[in-house]
């Protein structure tokens, strides 16, 4: 089946370094989404990827969907400790419509050093 | 907007007693997801509804497991009888279309069997 794989699975930064998380599947997706869960919290939608080569920017995240729509990667400039939890990549389950389930990858757990 | 609200937020039950998780969706939004979220295993779908019609239930553990969706605003997720291993935190989350739009999620409910 369907795999949304996602690196690294845990990340550990000093206050002001970047830091990015690398998401691939296993079939061409038709968009790709990205969610931050804090700790002891709930998944919070980020955004949504559709075109490819699609890149998106939110103050100082930096969304990109590849080229093949297989992969998306989160870059954060300069983390802040309000940057700490765990971002999960997502996208629709492969032969699915438009009604259909998302596929979470693991997630990666991003903690940061004051 | 409320946005999707689960109850309760936090359960503890005895093994082998019914446990019944509720969830309301955002008004408006036709499809609804239910989630269960543990270290091990991540974050794993149960069921989805699409306009209060269960669509695919496939990821539901067992018979143990039940849910229902009476209504656009209400859904429940039913354990009888629960067990240490169903231990975990149960999200409900809800979308205007499928895996087209962004999940909103509830603040989830954390259950523990002992």
């Amino acid at each position: 089946g369907q795999q949304v794989m996602q690196i690294p699975q845990y990340q550990h930064v000093q206050e002001g370094e970047d830091f990015t998380t690398y998401c691939n599947s296993s079939t061409t997706l038709s968009n790709i989404q990205w969610y931050k869960q804090r700790p002891g919290g709930h998944p919070v939608f980020l955004i949504q990827l559709v075109k490819s080569g699609e890149v998106k920017k939110q103050k100082r995240l930096t969304f990109q969907f590849g080229e093949a729509k297989k992969n998306s990667s989160l870059h954060i400039t300069a983390t802040q400790t309000t940057d700490v939890g765990t971002y999960f990549c997502a996208g629709p389950h492969a032969g699915g419509t438009s009604y259909g389930k998302l596929t979470f990858g693991q997630g990666t757990i991003l903690t940061v050093h004051p | 907007d409320a946005g999707v609200i689960q109850s309760p937020r936090h359960e503890v039950t005895e093994m082998g007693q019914e446990v019944t998780l509720r969830c309301k969706p955002i008004s408006g939004h036709n499809s609804l997801f239910w989630y269960r979220q543990t270290m091990m295993r991540g974050l794993e779908l149960l069921i989805y509804f699409n306009n209060n019609v269960p669509i695919d239930d496939s990821g539901m553990p067992e018979d143990r497991f039940s849910a229902k969706m009476p209504n656009a605003s209400f859904s429940t997720l039913k354990i009888q009888p629960s067990e240490p291993r169903d231990s975990a935190v149960y999200f409900c989350a809800s979308s205007p279309r499928g895996s087209n739009y962004g999940y909103t999620f509830g603040s989830g409910t954390r259950l523990t069997v002992v």
